[in-house]
């Protein structure tokens, strides 16, 4: 069964710190691994999806990589600024007959950029 | 532009009546969706596999009579929450395989429940 665990839970950083919050996975068997954030009582937002056969993605400040053998994708994000606090969310969806589609995700990592 | 849209995305309901959550596919047609629910400081957890034409697959300990899924068309799946509690107040949210496989998937906004 697919296991997904973010590091750390929570992190507060001072406005402008480049940051990077890891996300591990336990079956490499998936087909992609994809990055949402979501702000309290709001709904998700995709952020950045990585296919299982690339190793990264970039959009404006954040980049996201993958290293699927070893179970790891990492989200960098540059320049942090007060509104990039939210829960910033994980998830991996599976291959194959059984997971085709079904996305397991981890608990978040709960940014706090201060001013 | 959103793929997948989810309606509604509020919800307050009183307990002992049912709430329907909608989840459209826009431009493709989804053989397949997928239902989640959150609930607080917890994950996401998978409920449900939706089926077009079939009956839906429930994860070990959901209440498939409580949860009802419906897949009639090709772009629209139907949650309802049938007599709803308090501990059922939760952010649902749905997903859709596009492609072939259905592997590529989108994710709809989410819907909160709140139960009154």
């Amino acid at each position: 069964k697919q296991e997904v665990t973010q590091i750390p839970a929570a992190l507060s950083v001072p406005e402008g710190e480049n940051l990077v919050l890891n996300c591990s996975f336990t079956d490499s068997a998936i087909y992609n691994l994809q990055w949402f954030r979501q702000d309290p009582g709001k709904g998700l937002t995709s952020l950045l999806l990585i296919q299982s056969s690339q190793r990264e993605q970039t959009s404006g400040r954040l980049n996201a990589s993958l290293d699927k053998s070893s179970g790891r994708s990492t989200l960098y994000i540059a320049a942090s600024q007060p509104g990039d606090s939210a829960t910033y969310l994980c998830a991996v969806t599976g291959t194959g007959n059984t997971n085709a589609g079904k996305s397991t995700f981890g608990d978040g990592t709960t940014l706090t950029v201060k001013p | 532009g959103a793929v997948v849209s989810q309606h509604p995305s509020w919800v307050i309901c009183k307990s002992g009546t049912s709430v329907k959550i909608e989840c459209r596919s826009l431009d493709f047609q989804a053989t397949t969706m997928f239902w989640y629910r959150q609930f607080p400081k917890q994950s996401l957890m998978l409920m449900a596999t939706s089926n077009e034409g079939s009956k839906a697959t429930y994860e070990q300990g959901v209440e498939k009579d409580k949860f009802l899924i419906n897949h009639a068309s090709l772009t629209l799946s139907t949650l309802t929450v049938t007599s709803a509690h308090p501990e059922d107040s939760s952010f649902y949210i749905c997903s859709a395989g596009r492609g072939l496989l259905g592997n590529t998937i989108y994710f709809g906004e989410g819907s909160w429940l709140t139960v009154v």
